[in-house]
């Protein structure tokens, strides 16, 4: 299974709500990753989960916070966003780095919204 | 910081025309992928060569590296209007951060 889901697939939020996007993979992989993706721009990697611990924060604004609950989950809980914060939200996994970064898998996507 | 960086950033073709994408970058790596994303969908990943590699091909893909220009550069042969999507290349040496991508438009 080369699969990494993520749900929701759309998610529309007001700026004093609270979600949490979710992510899965069953490939054994013990690297995972959140980007926030804008419309015509390339994703920009936003943390990264090694063997279930933070190892990277690309210096996110507190309204996002990662938590990797196993090594098949990752979930992204958001507060307080900001509409700015509006984009497609995309995971991916990946066997955990050694001597270079592996290839990545990535899920479909959450579309964000926020009003 | 920004490691690979595509051009051209747009590329319209005829179905069945080769496309050349370029990528090039600023530091010594171990590895160098290419993904393709189709619109507002997740990315997938192509090929991955790495820095010992000169030439990779996988299907209608062939992709080269030259460490000593620091660049690669992405063939697609007999191109198709499925392959109509963004591509970008991204090192292997850090987590991966991507260019901008050049945006492959395949008319039928």
């Amino acid at each position: 299974d080369t699969e990494v889901t993520q749900t929701p697939k759309h998610l529309v939020m007001g700026m004093t709500n609270k979600k949490s996007l979710k992510c899965e993979q069953h490939m054994g992989h013990r690297a995972m990753y959140w980007y926030k993706q804008k419309a015509k721009k390339p994703p920009e990697l936003m943390f990264v989960y090694s063997y279930e611990k933070l190892s990277i924060n690309e210096s996110v604004p507190s309204r996002f916070s990662p938590e990797c609950p196993n090594s098949s989950l990752l979930n992204l809980h958001l507060h307080a966003l900001q509409p700015e914060d509006s984009a497609l939200y995309l995971c991916a996994s990946s066997q955990a780095p050694g001597e270079g970064w592996y290839e990545q898998y990535f899920g479909p996507g959450t579309r964000l919204t926020v009003t | 910081s920004q490691q690979g960086e595509e051009d051209p950033q747009a590329l319209s073709i005829q179905e069945g025309e080769n496309a050349t994408m370029n990528c090039s970058y600023k530091t010594s790596i171990n590895n160098l992928q290419w993904y393709r994303q189709n619109s507002g969908r997740g990315l997938v990943h192509l090929i991955l060569i790495r820095s010992n590699e000169r030439e990779k091909h996988s299907g209608r893909l062939r992709v080269t590296l030259d460490t000593s220009k620091k660049s690669s550069s992405l063939l697609i042969t007999a191109s198709r209007a499925a392959d109509t999507a963004s591509y970008f290349c991204a090192t292997g040496n850090t987590p991966l951060v991507f260019g901008k991508g050049t945006r492959l438009s395949v008319i039928a």
